[in-house]
């Protein structure tokens, strides 16, 4: 069965440093999200992506988090200036159309900021 | 500010008994419902859907029953399995094609065997 993957599993990174959380979605998938769950707090979503550009997002995205599909099988959440408050499971997401019941998600990386 | 709430953090249930799972949502513009559940170390997992215009849908085991004037959805899984013991999120959305979903905190269910 097609699945979402994601890499690294778990990243470790100083305070003010740029992260870049990769994502492979499935592939003949057209719709693309990232959602992040804070340890102990609810899934919260972040950004959808389609058709190489972002649809929608929420107000946790702010300038500081960028998404980008660089090639035809990436999509990537670059956070530029990584905050301790960014200690998160940040979990990619994909669909083939639009609407969370046909949504996939990956495994998640582990972000923590020290 | 908790859009959609459940209030169980956890709930233990006995093999081939029914779990009951609560969520309670605040915004009246939310017209469209989820359930995903979460083993660990995995991403959600989309479970079943309601939308507004319906106030039950079923699949297999698992049932949402959704009270619009309580703004309020359960999920229901007969007979429960220990395979069913993972964290359920509850998510809604005003837009049934929605992207932008709110979720809920999560019930953790143990089916015991």
């Amino acid at each position: 069965e097609p699945e979402v993957t994601q890499t690294p599993s778990h990243q470790v990174t100083q305070m003010g440093q740029e992260v870049i959380l990769r994502c492979v979605p499935i592939s003949n998938h057209l719709y693309f999200y990232w959602y992040r769950q804070i340890l102990g707090q609810k899934v919260e979503f972040l950004v959808s992506f389609y058709n190489n550009e972002i649809s929608e997002k929420s107000e946790i995205f702010d300038d500081q988090f960028s998404v980008e599909r660089p090639d035809g099988s990436n999509f990537t959440l670059k956070i530029r200036s990584t905050k301790l408050e960014d200690s998160a499971m940040y979990f990619c997401a994909s669909s083939e159309h639009r609407g969370g019941d046909t949504q996939y998600f990956g495994p998640g990386t582990r972000l923590t900021v020290l | 500010d908790q859009q959609v709430k459940q209030n169980s953090p956890s709930l233990s249930v006995q093999e081939g008994r029914i779990s009951i799972l609560n969520c309670d949502y605040t915004n009246s513009m939310f017209d469209y419902f989820l359930w995903y559940k979460k083993y660990p170390a995995e991403g959600p997992t989309f479970l079943i859907s309601i939308s507004s215009i319906k106030d039950k849908n079923e699949d297999g085991r698992f049932t949402v029953f959704l009270n619009k004037s309580a703004k309020h959805l359960s999920l229901h899984i007969v007979p429960s399995q220990p395979g069913d013991s993972a964290v359920y999120f509850c998510a809604a959305s005003d837009d049934n094609y929605g992207q932008n979903f709110v979720f809920g905190p999560g019930t953790r269910l143990s089916v015991l065997p």
